[in-house]
């Protein structure tokens, strides 16, 4: 499996505004998995996107996927508190391959 | 239906000693893996589990190893403690092929070593 790295490192906005966080990887994927931590806390899995597919949409997030560029952008909109979290992407070769993670965008929403 | 229970959540032990941490997957996963998580390293994968079998191995030490139970529930071994192993270690579980599907992760048990 291979690492994706997340940019920027933190980002703090204001409740109500749009978050935009991206991925780059280095390797051809079978799909990119973006997962969310919260303070302490297990990671969920929020979306996934397969690597035949440009954009997806979940409630409030759209994720993109450009594999020329080889990189991912997860945004969220109408921020709430509720989102302040880490947030990680995962870039896999499907099958059994693992997961690689970064250091992820730690987003803080201010109220 | 119940998620990925990783038991126990704290735990303290004393440098030297071996510890124990065990981890139920969603029922029908096969899938189980084991992360840690430390400030400065951040999330490092170190081994996966499938019917019984370790598939997949990360770059740890063999103070850490791992097995399955025909039930597919996972325990995780650390021995002879460093302080350095202090971290939240984190279970995930996942179908036959979880890296088509993504994985779904416990809440993690928090070791300290003193």
């Amino acid at each position: 499996s291979q690492q994706g790295e997340e940019d920027p490192q933190a980002l703090s906005i204001q409740e109500g505004e749009n978050a935009t966080m991206n991925c780059s990887y280095k390797t051809s994927i079978n799909n990119l998995q973006w997962y969310r931590q919260n303070s302490g806390r297990g990671l969920v899995h929020l979306i996934l996107i397969r690597s035949n597919e440009r954009e997806k949409h979940s409630g409030r997030l759209r994720v993109t996927l450009d594999t020329s560029k080889k990189s991912s952008s997860l945004l969220i909109t109408a921020s709430r508190a509720a989102d302040t979290a880490s947030y990680f992407c995962a870039p896999s070769g499907g099958g059994a391959d693992g997961l690689t993670f970064g250091k992820g965008t730690h987003l803080i929403i201010q109220p | 239906k119940a998620g990925v229970t990783q038991t126990p959540r704290y735990l303290i032990k004393t440098r030297g000693q071996q510890v124990t941490l065990s981890c139920s997957p969603i029922s029908g996963h096969r899938s189980v893996s084991w992360y840690q998580q430390t400030p400065g390293q951040g999330l490092q994968f170190l081994f996966e589990y499938f019917s019984e079998t370790q598939r997949n191995k990360g770059n740890f030490p063999g103070r850490f190893s791992g097995r399955q139970f025909s039930n597919s529930r996972s325990e995780m071994n650390v021995s002879t403690l460093e302080l350095g192993d202090s971290a939240l270690y984190l279970c995930a579980s996942g179908t036959t092929f979880p890296g088509n599907y993504g994985y779904t992760f416990g809440s993690g048990t928090r070791l300290t070593v003193v």
